[in-house]
């Protein structure tokens, strides 16, 4: 597609319920990030993939938080056992993994855990 | 442990001047600097790269500054218009490896009032 594409664009889940938000990045990124975004708060990195090798997990917050791609290209981010605080904007951005290369954001995935 | 900070929350200024937007880091040696553009419900999106190397850059209103030695940036927008009120967020990045791998700011909500 023309974008980074994200959805849901909201979901409102129950504390203890499991969640999967999807990322389609532009098409021939092979790298490809997901961040979040807490109220008040700055883009926090969470995972980051890039081609065939292996994902950098280094800012998963906690072991609830899973992320796959498939094919190289789109990924999804599951949260097992939602929890209050997982609640806030989850964002994905792709680019070609070159050294400084800007990032492209889709629109995010507004999560709210009740 | 690494830190950034952009000035103010949120600044308020008058149509036709010009907007000025700090960044500023302790503990952290960036290889880059990015400024992006967040809007209500949309993703961030990329206005400016500076590299460390690199004292000034320009694209056609604005311009970024960048001092290692200050740890600071600074994000300017001359003749400013309404259309220009959103948020800003500075992110460093490490370079090497960590391509992609951003460390943002909080955003500052720039309004412009015609």
């Amino acid at each position: 597609g023309a974008g980074v594409s994200q959805s849901p664009s909201n979901k409102v889940t129950e504390k203890g319920k499991d969640v999967e938000l999807r990322c389609d990045p532009i098409s021939g990124h092979t790298a490809l990030y997901w961040y979040r975004q807490s109220l008040g708060q700055g883009l926090e990195f969470l995972i980051y993939f890039q081609g065939n090798s292996a994902p950098d997990k280094s800012g998963l917050p906690s072991d609830r938080f899973s992320a796959e791609r498939t094919g190289g290209s789109v990924s999804t981010l599951t949260i097992q056992r939602t929890q209050q605080e997982d609640s806030a904007v989850y964002l994905c951005a792709s680019n070609s993994g070159g050294p400084d290369e800007k990032l492209f954001f889709g629109s995010g995935t507004q999560l709210s855990v009740l | 442990s690494q830190k950034i900070e952009q000035n103010s929350e949120a600044l308020n200024i008058q149509e036709g001047k010009t907007a000025t937007l700090t960044c500023n880091y302790t503990n952290y040696s960036p290889a880059y600097l990015q400024w992006y553009r967040q809007d209500p419900g949309r993703g961030p999106v990329f206005l400016l790269l500076i590299r460390e190397n690199e004292k000034e850059k320009r694209k056609e209103r604005l311009k970024v500054t960048f001092d290692t030695t200050l740890k600071q940036s600074l994000f300017h927008i001359t003749a400013s218009q309404p259309a220009d009120s959103a948020t800003y967020l500075c992110a460093l990045g490490a370079g090497g490896t960590s391509y992609g791998k951003l460390t943002f700011g909080q955003g500052t909500i720039l309004t412009v009032h015609p």
